[in-house]
């Protein structure tokens, strides 16, 4: 059980390339999240998904997008890569029971982005 | 807006002190709030998930606490060691309109150092 894993663990970009990031999860877990983490700001979430086939928006959209093709796979697509995307990206995914609504999220490693 | 605020921002302290890390919210929509534990170029790991239903949760020698009504949670480690050395961060979960899904509203962080 491996989790929830991300890739690549690092990439150096130049403004204006895209990348796709992948994350996958072994947990069957319905909900899967983008977070971006900036130094001095916390976690902040980007996209999420309830299920295969969906997907919102989170705090910090603008500049990215997703998929949710598969129930284990979240895709976080930067089109167009900018230097105020240099960030640390981690992805989680959730399992909530109905009764409480609580949904411990599980993280995976994260992905080191540097836009030049 | 949600806001999750961690007092102090960093916290230094020999070993086998015992020791308080704040969290406090203003949402009172807050309904849950997780503590996790972040190492130096590593993921988020989960360390104690407090439902509103509890006022507190164990585990080792981590103990949280959550008080909805004055929006304040606290996470108390005791005999601290080199090894707690990490960054904390704690995050509420916040119901999302219309749906189950419960999001996550992260603090800054707290980063603690144990020396030895």
């Amino acid at each position: 059980n491996a989790g929830v894993t991300q890739t690549p663990k690092f990439r150096v970009l130049k403004t204006g390339q895209s990348m796709t990031l992948l994350c996958a999860q072994d947990m069957n877990h319905e909900y899967m999240y983008w977070y971006r983490q900036d130094p001095g700001m916390g976690l902040r979430l980007i996209h999420y998904s309830v299920g295969e086939g969906t997907t919102a928006k989170g705090e910090v959209p603008d500049g990215y997008n997703v998929s949710r093709l598969k129930k284990q796979n979240f895709l976080l697509g930067l089109e167009s890569a900018a230097p105020s995307q240099t960030s640390v990206y981690f992805c989680a995914s959730s399992y909530p029971t109905l009764a409480t609504q609580t949904d411990t999220q599980y993280f995976g490693p994260g992905t080191r982005l540097t836009v030049l | 807006k949600q806001e999750v605020t961690q007092i102090p921002a960093a916290l230094s302290v020999p070993e086998g002190e015992n020791l308080v890390l704040n969290c406090s919210f203003t949402d009172s929509a807050i309904y849950n709030l997780q503590w996790f534990r972040q190492d130096p170029g590593k993921g988020l790991t989960s360390l104690l998930l407090i439902q509103s239903s509890q006022r507190e949760q164990t585990s080792g020698r981590l103990n949280a606490s959550l008080d909805k009504s004055s929006g304040r949670s606290t996470l108390y480690i005791a005999a601290s060691q080199p090894g707690d050395s990490a960054t904390y961060l704690c995050a509420g979960y916040r119901g999302d309109r219309g749906s189950t899904l419960g999001r996550l509203y992260f603090g800054r962080g707290t980063q603690l150092t144990v020396w030895p």
